[in-house]
Order: C-alpha cells, then sequence, then structure tokens
C-alpha cells in the first residue's frame, strides 16, 4: 500500500496570500495524484487530477505540481472560499489512498 | 445538475448488517464507474470500494473485503454498499462517487454522504 503524507498539518494565511501544501508518496506514482478540496460540513471536492490538470470549473489561482514521490498544491490568493481542508490521493494502484489532508485557516 | 443521493446509513450493531444506495441523476449512469469512500469523523478520506460501469468488475480495500459487497442496478441509475459483520472501525460517513469509466480512478463527483455509526 502506498502510504500518502501531507504537511504541514495546518496551515494559516491571510486572505490574498498565497499557500503552497505539499504530499509525499511512499513510492513513485508518477503523475497518478489527484487534490480534493473539502469544506465544512460538505463532500470533497475535486481540484486537480493528473497531478497538475485543473477540474472543470476550477479557478486559475489552485495550481498542482510534481510527479513521482513529490507534489505540491498551490493557491496563489486565497479566497474566503478557500479555507477548507485539501486531500491528495493517488490512483497508480489498489488499494487507492488519501493523505490525511492540510487544513488551510484564516491567519 | 449532477446529483448522488446515498442513504441507508443509522445506527448498528457491532456484527449487524447495513446496506447503503446511492441514487445518481444529471449524468448517463452507465457511463460512470462507481465507488464508495468513507470518512472517520476527523480523519481524512479512505476508499473502500468501486465497480465498473458494467457491474463485471468490482474492487475492494483489504478492510471490508469479505464483508462489504459492491453492486449496482444501471436500470434504477443506483449503486449499492451491503456490509456486514460490521464492527466499530467501520463507523464514518459514506460517500458515493463517480469516475468516467475508462479513466482512472479519481472522483470526479461526490454524494453527500450517509453516516453509519456501530455501536452497541
Amino acid at each position: 500500500e502506498i502510504v500518502m503524507t501531507q504537511s504541514p498539518a495546518t496551515l494559516s494565511v491571510s486572505p490574498g496570500e498565497g499557500a503552497t501544501l505539499s504530499c509525499r508518496a511512499s513510492h513513485s506514482v508518477s503523475s497518478n495524484l489527484a487534490w480534493y478540496q473539502q469544506r465544512p460540513g460538505q463532500s470533497p471536492r475535486l481540484l486537480i487530477y493528473g497531478a497538475s490538470t485543473r477540474a472543470t470549473g476550477i479557478p486559475a489561482r489552485f495550481g498542482g505540481s510534481g510527479s513521482g514521490t513529490d507534489f505540491t498544491l498551490t493557491i496563489s490568493s486565497l479566497q474566503s472560499e478557500d479555507y477548507a481542508v485539501y486531500y491528495c490521493q493517488h490512483y497508480t494502484n489498489w488499494p487507492l489512498t488519501f493523505g490525511q489532508g492540510t487544513k488551510v485557516e484564516i491567519k | 445538475e449532477v446529483q448522488l443521493l446515498a442513504s441507508g446509513g443509522g445506527l448498528v450493531q457491532p456484527g449487524g448488517s447495513l446496506r447503503l444506495s446511492c441514487t445518481v441523476s444529471g449524468f448517463t449512469f452507465t457511463n460512470y464507474a462507481m465507488n464508495w469512500v468513507r470518512q472517520a469523523p476527523g480523519k481524512g478520506p479512505e476508499w473502500v470500494s468501486s465497480i465498473s460501469a458494467s457491474g463485471a468488475d468490482t474492487y475492494y480495500a483489504d478492510s471490508v473485503k469479505g464483508r462489504f459487497t459492491i453492486s449496482r442496478d444501471n436500470s434504477k441509475n443506483t449503486l449499492y454498499l451491503q456490509m456486514n459483520s460490521l464492527r466499530a472501525e467501520d463507523t464514518a460517513v459514506y460517500y458515493c462517487a463517480a469516475h468516467r469509466s475508462g479513466q482512472s480512478v479519481y472522483f470526479d463527483y461526490w454524494g453527500r454522504g450517509t453516516l453509519v455509526t456501530v455501536s452497541s
């Protein structure tokens, strides 16, 4: 099983500032990496797949990069609706696994 | 509008059974593989099971293999999860999620989730 590790656990960011979230895989997942956003009380929402491709309707301020074992989600200028928990997920093989999440909170 | 409505959750004793359903609308059900993903309180999501668009192929996490069964009825646009021999560690919100058939398994659409609590 591939273990996904996210850091930091919590990120405090002021509105309008940028944020960088990290996700590391215990084994190479190539570019088979997705990012999700989960707002309080809501279901997760797909942001990024293929490590860097934005899903339909996702604003350009969200960007993904990386391959192999190290990945980054960048939010260029935080809006109020971006304060949420973010999860990475690999889909290289079974079982699919998620990271434990990074909470982005208001500074 | 895409909608996935999960139902069937509730309180069940350890060792008991429960059947979850997920009714889909807003997209062509037979073009999508379907999945169950659960999330324990305060934890990250955990993939549980997947089923191909035709229903011919199924996949399970080791933690539920032999206890849970995923199925679908394409005539009713409905996904199911039969959960037997439930344990306390199965307590979670269960989401149904969809991904396009033939696509890699990342989840384009998610339902609202249904809470399963296993406790005596």
